[in-house]
């Protein structure tokens, strides 16, 4: 079963425009990652969060973790053409488990120049 | 992709014969993992090593083996494939395990059974 889910499933915005994109999960993690797939391509890791931090920056990456609420969000500034990817984000549970990333089915974001 | 490579890259099979699928690493990591992508369904574990013949099961482990007898090889084996084995499959790496590090992905296997 799933761990995590992305919302909303797809996105569309222009070039400029800042992107957000929703994960929620059920059981307590020992940290979350975010993923980037290309079309037809590997999954690139973007960032990582440990359950004791509540936000993460990268680049023009932002990314937030909330416990309480079990979710977290990837946010990019300033979106360009080259940003049209699905996005994924994936769980590692705490304890027992701790070899396996649990991934959600993904955000599909397309950036319009 | 971080010095990780798959073969074959696609490949065509019928309904009941074998397939192997090789994944390969110049990175030296310890941990290895398959994965396979569908539509709906995100990417979902197969199997995965914590070591040389060390291994594992995952969430979609049911119709698949893999073998592990170096570090830098992975084997996927499908002993008789289904067309619900349809997929693209993912080999993945860490150094450490997932409670403490990324993992990084292969270029995909695109599988057809027909």
């Amino acid at each position: 079963s799933q761990q995590g889910e992305e919302d909303p499933q797809a996105l569309s915005i222009q070039e400029g425009e800042n992107a957000t994109m929703n994960c929620s999960y059920k059981t307590s993690i020992n940290n979350l990652q975010w993923y980037r797939q290309n079309s037809g391509r590997g999954l690139v890791h973007l960032i990582l969060i440990r359950s004791n931090e509540r936000e993460k920056h990268s680049g023009r990456l932002r990314v937030t973790l909330d416990t309480s609420k079990k979710s977290s969000s990837l946010l990019i500034t300033a979106s360009r053409a080259a940003d049209t990817a699905s996005y994924f984000c994936a769980t590692v549970l705490s304890g027992a488990g701790s070899y396996q990333l649990t991934f959600g089915k993904g955000t599909k974001l397309s950036v319009i120049p | 992709d971080a010095g990780i490579t798959q073969s074959p890259r696609h490949k065509v099979t019928e309904t009941g014969t074998p397939v192997t699928l090789r994944c390969h690493q110049t990175e030296n990591h310890r941990y290895m993992y398959w994965y396979r992508q569908d539509p709906g369904h995100g990417l979902r574990l197969i199997h995965y090593s914590y070591g040389v013949k060390d291994t594992d099961k995952g969430e979609v482990s049911d119709g698949y083996s893999v073998s592990r007898s170096k570090t830098e090889d992975f084997l996927l084996t499908l002993e008789s494939a289904t067309s619900s084995q349809t997929s693209v499959y993912f080999c993945a790496i860490s150094d450490r395990e997932a409670s403490a590090d990324t993992q990084y992905f292969g270029p995909g296997t695109r599988l057809t059974v027909l």
